[in-house]
């Protein structure tokens, strides 16, 4: 059974500060994805990570997968408050000729203070 | 990228009644997704609805307290059956686009009285 382990659960930083979230996976997965959600809303797609050593960044973010360690590192770069939510990564075990099954990690809850 | 709608977007129901959630997106899709994501939690996959055959649930979640139809490309509905307190939660479908992208609807807010 595929487990997401997201580290950490909890998350208080002062802005301008870094820090990075880890998101570790217990089994063999080409597809790792990134998502943000506000407080009562849905899901809003950051990354989408689908090869060993992908990086990608989008303004104060930055997401990286290695693959053999089976870990991915969402890096926060001097923090503001609007990157204040809750960030969760996922993990598509799917494979073979299908995908879309995602597995989710149990979400990191940023507040961002000034 | 897909524009997902769901409806309702919220409702309060009585105990041993039922709610049908519906979602519509803009666009064809193989593969549709419903989840469900209780209060202060992550989401957990409930179901895969592919047109045109029945869908595949996961494990903890049945047919007959979850039923889904996918009557096309663009739509699909989750049911869900003889509500209790325990099935409030917020309800997600998601789509997959371009063979990667997977895109989340608003959700419905489910609470049961």
């Amino acid at each position: 059974e595929l487990k997401v382990e997201q580290n950490p659960l909890f998350l208080s930083m002062q802005e301008g500060k870094n820090y990075t979230i880890y998101c570790n996976y217990s089994t063999t997965s080409d597809r790792l994805y990134w998502y943000r959600q506000d407080p009562g809303k849905s899901l809003e797609s950051l990354f989408v990570l689908l090869s060993n050593g992908a990086v990608k960044q989008e303004g104060r973010l930055m997401a990286s997968l290695d693959t053999k360690a089976r870990l991915s590192t969402l890096h926060i770069t001097a923090a503001v408050h609007d990157l204040s939510a809750t960030y969760f990564c996922a993990v598509d075990s799917t494979g073979g000729t299908s995908y879309g099954k995602l597995t989710f990690g149990q979400g990191t809850i940023l507040t961002v203070h000034p | 990228s897909a524009v997902i709608s769901q409806k309702p977007s919220r409702d309060i129901c009585q105990r041993g009644t039922s709610l049908t959630i519906q979602c519509q997106v803009d666009s064809q899709v193989t593969m549709m997704f419903w989840y469900r994501q209780q209060p202060g939690q992550s989401l957990t996959l409930i179901a895969t609805a592919n047109q045109g055959s029945e869908a595949t649930y996961e494990s903890g979640f049945v047919i007959d307290k979850f039923p889904i139809s996918r009557p096309n490309l663009t739509f699909s509905t989750l049911t869900v059956s003889n509500l209790s307190p325990e099935d409030s939660s917020i309800y997600l479908c998601s789509v997959e686009e371009a063979g990667w992208e997977q895109f989340f609807g608003p959700g419905t807010r489910l609470t049961v009285l």
